[in-house]
């Protein structure tokens, strides 16, 4: 069965400083991964997916995210965090227009 | 902490025919509530929201209507579908819009 984990549930980053959220799943088959992002008083947003090809993967606002199949892993990564990053990240794996699992989200927060 | 309960997990249905699918939150009152799609090719779209009973937001033009007639119930229905509506349908719920944001299961809808 699929399933996504995202083992740090709150993450706390200096403005400015890097950062890196992580996400690990279990599908069996190529998997479709996604990071959206839910900010304060927003719908979710997509900031990135990967299906195939190249497996540094870039979205918007700055952010990429790395697929590493040895590892599981899709990590989702920002060099210089701003304050408006701060928001719930939700990792998401599954077949385009097909069943999507959601990780539990990592909410960031960004301290000045 | 809240559930959501959302049925069918899967739904096969003819071009024409009518469509209700419902979602029932435990855990909280007053939540706010969300219908997300994920169709081929594209990230997940907020369908509608809603703060309160009664009340629904539509975020874009469609097939597709939604009620709130208990508080914590959000039901999403079509008279009649179109191809053009399957997908991946989500809903989710929140106390408030800056909240953590918590996710049914999800229902695939095929419609032949």
């Amino acid at each position: 069965a699929q399933s996504v984990t995202q083992p740090d549930i709150h993450i706390t980053v200096s403005e400015g400083a890097s950062l890196e959220l992580r996400c690990n799943y279990s599908y069996g088959a190529t998997p479709y991964l996604f990071w959206y992002v839910q900010s304060p008083g927003q719908g979710l947003q997509l900031l990135l997916k990967y299906f195939s090809g190249d497996t540094l993967v870039q979205g918007i606002k700055g952010f990429e995210a790395e697929f590493k199949r040895s590892q599981s892993s899709f990590n989702l990564r920002k060099p210089s965090v701003h304050w408006s990053d701060a928001a719930e990240y939700f990792c998401a794996v599954g077949q385009d227009g097909n069943k999507l699992v959601f990780g539990a989200g990592t909410i960031l927060r960004v301290k000045s | 902490s809240q559930t959501i309960h959302q049925w069918p997990a899967t739904l096969v249905q003819p071009v024409g025919s009518p469509l209700s699918l419902e979602c029932t939150v435990e855990g909280t009152s007053n939540p706010n509530l969300y219908w997300y799609r994920q169709a081929a090719g594209r990230g997940l779209q907020l369908l509608f929201y809603s703060v309160g009973i009664g009340q629904i937001s539509s975020e874009v033009p469609q097939n597709l209507s939604a009620s709130r007639p208990q508080d914590r119930q959000f039901i999403l229905s079509s008279k009649k579908l179109l191809l053009s509506d399957s997908g991946f349908y989500l809903c989710a719920a929140n106390r408030g819009g800056n909240e953590k944001l918590f996710f049914g299961s999800g229902t695939q809808l095929s419609v032949l």
